[in-house]
């Protein structure tokens, strides 16, 4: 049983340039997010999704899509890197729809840097 | 929209000092959340609070949630070494969304 896992572990970007973040989880669980973590602004919620083709955006959205076609996989996809965008990302699942009274389950993250 | 607050943002402590971290919401809350982020690790779910004036311990550590369902508080009892990381609190409302405070990162002296 993995949990969540991430890929690239890191990543080096020039602005301009897209990419996308990897994540996936094997624990069946509906909800899944991204959140960016930058130094003394905690843990931001980017995209989320209740369910496998449904997203939603969360607090800091631009500049980032997501998809999500099944239920394991909900990559993220930076569209024209920016160096705003240098950032810690984490991908977190958990196992209700609301993902409110659920624990989240956290990546090991990505760390992105663009230049 | 919601907003979560911490503080403080750092905390140094000799081992053996108490260590309290404190969450306030703009907004009433439906639960709180506690996490743990170890250096260079992620975070890592330590509890869930969901009922007005609720308390929790585990172990050394003991957490709050107020009686206006608005603010939360963590309390660890004679830190240790192992304690050091980042301590979160999450938000959630009904409408589904968490919200993290910024965090505390505790760092304790040997």
């Amino acid at each position: 049983n993995a949990g969540v896992t991430q890929t690239p572990k890191f990543q080096v970007l020039k602005t301009g340039q897209s990419m996308t973040l990897q994540c996936a989880q094997d624990m069946n669980h509906e909800y899944m997010s991204w959140y960016r973590q930058d130094p003394g602004m905690g843990l931001r919620l980017i995209h989320y999704s209740v369910g496998a083709g449904i997203t939603d955006q969360g607090e800091v959205p631009n500049g980032y899509n997501v998809s999500r076609s099944t239920t394991e996989d909900f990559p993220l996809r930076l569209l024209s890197a920016a160096p705003s965008q240098t950032s810690v990302y984490f991908c977190a699942s958990s196992y209700s729809r609301q993902g409110l009274n659920s624990p989240l389950h956290f990546g090991n993250g990505t760390r992105l840097t663009v230049t | 929209g919601q907003q979560v607050m911490q503080i403080p943002q750092y905390q140094h402590v000799q081992e053996g000092e108490d260590f309290t971290t404190y969450c306030n919401s703009s907004t009433t809350l439906s639960n709180i959340q506690w996490y743990k982020q170890r250096p260079g690790g992620h975070p890592v779910f330590l509890i869930q609070l969901v009922k007005s004036g609720e308390v929790k311990k585990q172990k050394r550590l003991t957490f709050q949630f107020g009686e206006a369902k608005k603010n939360s508080s963590l309390h660890i009892t004679a830190t240790q070494t192992t304690d050091v990381g980042t301590y979160f609190c999450a938000g959630g409302t009904s409408y589904g969304k968490l919200t993290f405070g910024q965090g505390t990162i505790l760092t304790v002296h040997p």
